[in-house]
């Protein structure tokens, strides 16, 4: 069945530095892809999302681009704040599955000031 | 913003005894889902519900998990004889049909300890 792996972590960045989590997919159709963000005490926030190969998604300073050709989903933010810090989930969904999601394990990235 | 609310944040309780778990989506919200996250394991789904029927279950989601909508607004998930295996973060997920059908807008989540 479908699948996402994700980079292990915990991640542990300095302010302003660059981030990238990876993320990769297997699918048998044309899933959407996202990532999800979960701050401490809180639930699974849409961070953003791409529908189709070569889209980009971007929200709050973070970026992924839809790459068919390598099934990869990296998240990316060119400097990190404090306030970031969370848990990462790269999911997808398929209209052929319901469109229920499939997670990666999460990656957790802690910044530091 | 409308959120999905779910009830109680943290529920205790003994092995064998039946839980109910609550969720109120978004208002406008057709679409229902529960995921559930074991402690350092992925996030999995359990079930999808839309116009008052499961639409889709996990090799998880036997039978002794039922889904109820019961009066238009909440969701439930009942675990009717909890396992020690049954410990998890609880998460409800609703989705409006739609142009943004394939988001899914989460709740805080429940989190069930099994003693």
């Amino acid at each position: 069945g479908d699948s996402v792996t994700q980079m292990e972590g915990p991640v542990t960045l300095s302010e302003e530095a660059f981030l990238t989590i990876n993320c990769t997919y297997t699918a048998t159709g044309y899933p959407s892809l996202f990532w999800y963000v979960q701050y401490p005490g809180e639930g699974l926030q849409l961070l953003l999302k791409a529908t189709k190969a070569d889209d980009k998604g971007s929200n709050k300073g973070f970026e992924a681009t839809y790459r068919k050709e390598t099934t990869s989903f990296h998240l990316e933010k060119g400097s990190v704040q404090v306030s970031d810090s969370a848990v990462y989930f790269c999911a997808l969904s398929s209209l052929e599955y319901g469109n229920k999601l499939v997670f990666g394990a999460g990656t957790i990235l802690r910044v530091k000031s | 913003e409308p959120e999905v609310t779910q009830t109680p944040s943290h529920q205790v309780t003994q092995m064998g005894q039946e839980v109910i778990l609550h969720c109120v989506p978004i208002s406008n919200h057709l679409y229902f889902y529960w995921y559930r996250q074991i402690l350092g394991q992925k996030v999995e789904f359990l079930v999808s519900f839309y116009n008052n029927e499961i639409s889709e279950k996990s090799e998880i989601f036997d039978d002794q998990f039922s889904v109820e909508r019961p009066d238009g607004s909440n969701f439930t998930l009942k675990i009717r004889s909890t396992k020690l295996e049954d410990s998890a973060m609880y998460f409800c997920a609703s989705v409006h049909e739609g142009l943004a059908k394939n988001i899914q807008y989460f709740g805080a989540g429940t989190r069930l300890s099994v003693l």
